[in-house]
């Protein structure tokens, strides 16, 4: 059972929009702890997509926004496209158990 | 350019020992935290260990006492010797550079492509 939790699937049609949520307590997300989100496609290593909560690495594509509020926090994806089909991942650090904590992650089907 | 090699993962009885190695390219070890985070399959992520740039070691309660994470800093390679595996210490295990300003809002910037780990009679 992951210390964040996040909805196990999310799908939506190609130009439509989606959210990903990523719940978490004050121990965590609440205690002001950086959001971070991850993308993985099958077989290969994560990649950043947002970090310290609302942040993109250059090239990722601004269809790709974060925010928090109290103790959770959303990925929102707008203008679906077949290639965002991927597993994301929420992180912080949660300052109770001292270790960084992920969600459970998110599998998003681009119909 | 960044880069994290893994390499050491194999197949290990129960109770066995395997000793994971990373060696990082385009930053040095005694500039960043490195933590190794695993992937059961078909599961999520689970944060393992760290070694920080200052040379604080944490570890997760799953593996604490098990697991011993290290450091060259003259080879630039990090490593995770594993002792006393279970079944349920199979994964695939990422080495992952960390950063941001203070340790709550560290992320995992890069990663290494992963080796996996399998625990079985």
């Amino acid at each position: 059972q992951s210390v964040l939790t996040q909805s196990p699937s999310v799908s939506g049609a190609p130009g439509q929009g989606v959210t990903i949520s990523c719940t978490g307590s004050s121990s965590n997300i609440g205690a002001g702890s950086g959001v971070h989100w991850y993308q993985q496609f099958p077989g290969t290593a994560p990649r950043v997509l947002i970090f310290h909560d609302t942040n993109r690495p250059s090239g990722v594509p601004d269809r790709f926004s974060g925010s928090k509020s109290a103790t959770s926090a959303s990925l929102a994806i707008t203008g679906l496209q077949a290639e965002d089909e991927a597993d994301y991942y929420c992180q912080s650090y949660d300052v109770s158990l001292n270790a960084w904590v992920f969600g459970g992650g998110t599998k998003l089907t681009v119909l | 350019e960044v880069q994290l090699l893994e390499s050491g993962g194999g197949l290990v009885q129960p109770g066995g020992s395997l000793r994971l190695s990373c060696e990082a390219s385009g930053f040095s070890l005694s500039d960043y935290a490195v933590s190794w985070v695993r992937q059961a399959p078909g599961k999520g992520l689970e944060w393992v260990s760290v070694i920080h740039n200052s040379g604080e070691i944490y570890y997760a309660d799953s593996v604490r006492g098990r697991f011993t994470i290290s450091r060259d800093i003259s080879k630039n390679t990090l490593s995770l010797q594993m002792n006393s595996l279970r079944a349920e210490d199979t994964a695939t295990y990422f080495c992952a550079k960390q950063d941001g300003p203070i340790v709550e809002t560290w992320f995992f910037d890069y990663w290494g492509q992963g080796s996996l780990v399998t625990v079985s009679s």
